[in-house]
């Protein structure tokens, strides 16, 4: 069973940039699939960021584009995430996910096994 | 495309049925519509994929139906474990949107 674990900060300032970590075990990133990061903010709804395969290709979120990068290190297997210049609207569970296949189509924006997230908040 | 979904809240009794809907302000290809399963504290759960094919080990009193723009996810009868929040989600074009999501509460 394919497992992921989010890290990250906790706690963040404004102008700061959040790095968030998710490793993954019992399975190999590199054997395919995209993989993504999706945020919540508290008492709200979910917000796609960005998405990632292990060759490279890249999805992005075109409201976060500009602040958001998103990298793989298929030596750890584990995925990555930076946003900088945070600010309290950045504040969010963040998790980590796989991206699903229909019929072997890469589907880059949609996931079926989850992080458990991470929750970062960012304030002075 | 936009996702708006109907009703906010859905108060419905165990073991009674319960139809909640997704509807989008642009095309969306019935491909590219997911719905997911929140509980409080816990990751998103996706229940269905394509628009009405279940994902792996989701019981079959969830069903979805539905082409663009309206969609609907059906929980046939409730069980206690279904109570919790449904987001729909069109991952078809960016920026792969979710619904505002459908609170589904013990009546």
């Amino acid at each position: 069973q394919v497992q992921l674990q989010e890290s990250g900060p906790g706690l963040a300032k404004p102008s700061e940039t959040l790095s968030l970590t998710c490793n993954v075990s019992r399975y190999s990133i590199s054997s395919g699939y995209y993989w993504g990061w999706i945020r919540q903010p508290p008492g709200k709804g979910l917000e796609w960021i960005a998405s990632i395969y292990h060759g490279g290709s890249t999805y992005y979120n075109p409201s976060l584009k500009s602040r958001v990068t998103i990298s793989v290190d298929t030596s750890k297997n584990q995925l990555s995430l930076k946003l900088s210049s945070v600010t309290a609207a950045d504040t969010a569970v963040y998790y980590c996910a796989r991206s699903i296949t229909i019929f072997g189509v890469l589907m880059p924006r949609a996931f079926d096994i989850w992080g458990q997230g991470t929750m970062v908040t960012v304030s002075s | 495309s936009v996702l708006t979904q109907s009703p906010g809240t859905l108060s419905v009794s165990p073991g009674e049925k319960a139809s909640l809907s997704c509807r989008a302000s642009q095309s969306v290809g019935s491909t590219y519509l997911a719905w997911y399963q929140q509980k409080p504290g816990q990751a998103p759960r996706l229940l269905i994929y394509g628009a009405s094919s279940r994902a792996t080990g989701i019981p079959d009193r969830f069903s979805g139906s539905g082409s663009g723009p309206d969609f609907t996810l059906t929980i046939s009868r409730l069980e206690p474990e279904d109570f919790a929040v449904y987001y729909c989600q069109q991952y078809g074009s960016s920026p792969g949107t979710f619904g505002q999501g459908t609170k589904v509460e013990i009546k």
